[in-house]
Formats: structure tokens, C-alpha cells, sequence
């Protein structure tokens, strides 16, 4: 079964402090692993699509990086502005089109 | 260019009453998939569409039915609403298959 699993569920930062969140799936047949970002009370935000081991991308304060069982959200001196829910999300053979999403993690950055 | 439209924001229904969430897109997507959002749960699929006259079921199905008439619009329908079916739904489109998929805003919905 194609799973999806997000660490931690919830992180705490001040300003400026790095850090890392962790993606971790079990598919069949990965075809692309998506980052979100989602605020309350609105849908998620489309960040990145990685599509093979190795592969980095980068926007802003925040960089994605994929292995074969992994995927890092890594956050470079985060503001407040970055406070949000980052949710992870594959595509997989087997499901088609559609995307399996992993629960989240949700970032506190304070000031 | 309004992206993906979903109305009604907000509705509250009664147990056993039916109504259509609608989805529309104007960026001519293909794919457009209906989704379910409930704490702790994550994000969990209903159904999907990879075209016009095209879907199939995702993980929870049960309950709801679609139809994808025109590349714009894919609407959800409840049949006969349970208390169960309380919770967030986003209607999302990508234009090609492992694309970004682009979500609406969602539609919070309570049955009582």
C-alpha cells in the first residue's frame, strides 16, 4: 500500500533558526513527490515537484531535496512569514493521476 | 485568470439531504480530483478525472458521485448526507499528469 509519513507533526522555531522536515513514502512506482504549503483556512499551495532521486529545488528561504525513500524540506533562517502547514504529497503508479497526501507538519517561527 | 472555483465556501446541511459542491477551472487542466480534508487525517481522495467524460474513484469513495461533462467543471455530488461526511473539501487541477495540481479554496461543509 502507498503510504506517506511527515516528521514532526508540528515544529516550533524562532526566527532565524534552520531547519529540517522530513517526507518519508512507500510507493510503487514514484512518478513525482509535491510540496505544499497551507494556511489556515485556505487550500495548499503548490511549492515544488521533485521527480527523481537527487534531484534539488530551491524558492526563496526554502529547499527541497529527494532521495529514494525520502524527501527534505529544508527551511534557511525562517521568518513568521513562513509559519504554515508543509504538507508532502506522491504521485504513484498505482493511483494513477491522483495524489496521496501525507498528514503534515505544522512550523511555528517566532519572532 | 480566476484559477480553480469552488462554491459554495460555507453550507450546512441536515442528515439525508443531497447537494452538489461545484468546481470549476478556467486554465483548460485536464486532470481535476476532489478531496477530503479532516483533522488528523491529512488530505484523503474521493474522486478524480484525468478528462472530460472520464473518472474514477479514489480512496473514499462511498457516498459521493461525480461527473466531468466539460473540462471545466467537476462537481461532487452528496447523495444523502451523513454526519460523517462533515469536513473541508477542495476540489484541485494539473494540467498534465505530474504536474503541480493547482487547489481551490474549499468548501466547509457540516451536516447535522
Amino acid at each position: 500500500e502507498d503510504q506517506v509519513t511527515q516528521s514532526p507533526e508540528a515544529l516550533r522555531l524562532q526566527e532565524g533558526e534552520s531547519s529540517s522536515l522530513n517526507c518519508s513514502y512507500t510507493v510503487s512506482g514514484l512518478r513525482g513527490l509535491f510540496w505544499y504549503r497551507q494556511d489556515p483556512g485556505k487550500g495548499p499551495e503548490f511549492l515544488f515537484t521533485l521527480y527523481s532521486a537527487g534531484e534539488e529545488k530551491e524558492k526563496e528561504r526554502l529547499k527541497a531535496t529527494l532521495t529514494k525513500k525520502e524527501s527534505f524540506l529544508h527551511i534557511t533562517a525562517p521568518k513568521p512569514e513562513d509559519s504554515a502547514t508543509y504538507l508532502c504529497a506522491v504521485q504513484a503508479g498505482q493511483a494513477g493521476t491522483a495524489l496521496i497526501f501525507g498528514k503534515g507538519t505544522t512550523l511555528s517561527v517566532s519572532s | 485568470n480566476a484559477g480553480v472555483t469552488q462554491t459554495p465556501k460555507f453550507q450546512v446541511l441536515k442528515t439525508g439531504q443531497s447537494m452538489t459542491l461545484q468546481c470549476a477551472q478556467d486554465m483548460n487542466h485536464e486532470y481535476m480530483s476532489w478531496y477530503r480534508q479532516d483533522p488528523g487525517m491529512g488530505l484523503r481522495l474521493i474522486h478524480y478525472s484525468v478528462g472530460a467524460g472520464i473518472t474514477d474513484q479514489g480512496e473514499v469513495p462511498n457516498g459521493y458521485n461525480v461527473s466531468r461533462s466539460t473540462t471545466e467543471d467537476f462537481p461532487l455530488r452528496l447523495l444523502s448526507a451523513a454526519p460523517s461526511q462533515t469536513s473541508v473539501y477542495f476540489c484541485a487541477s494539473s494540467r498534465e499528469v505530474n504536474y503541480g495540481y493547482t487547489f481551490g479554496s474549499g468548501t466547509r461543509l457540516t451536516v447535522v
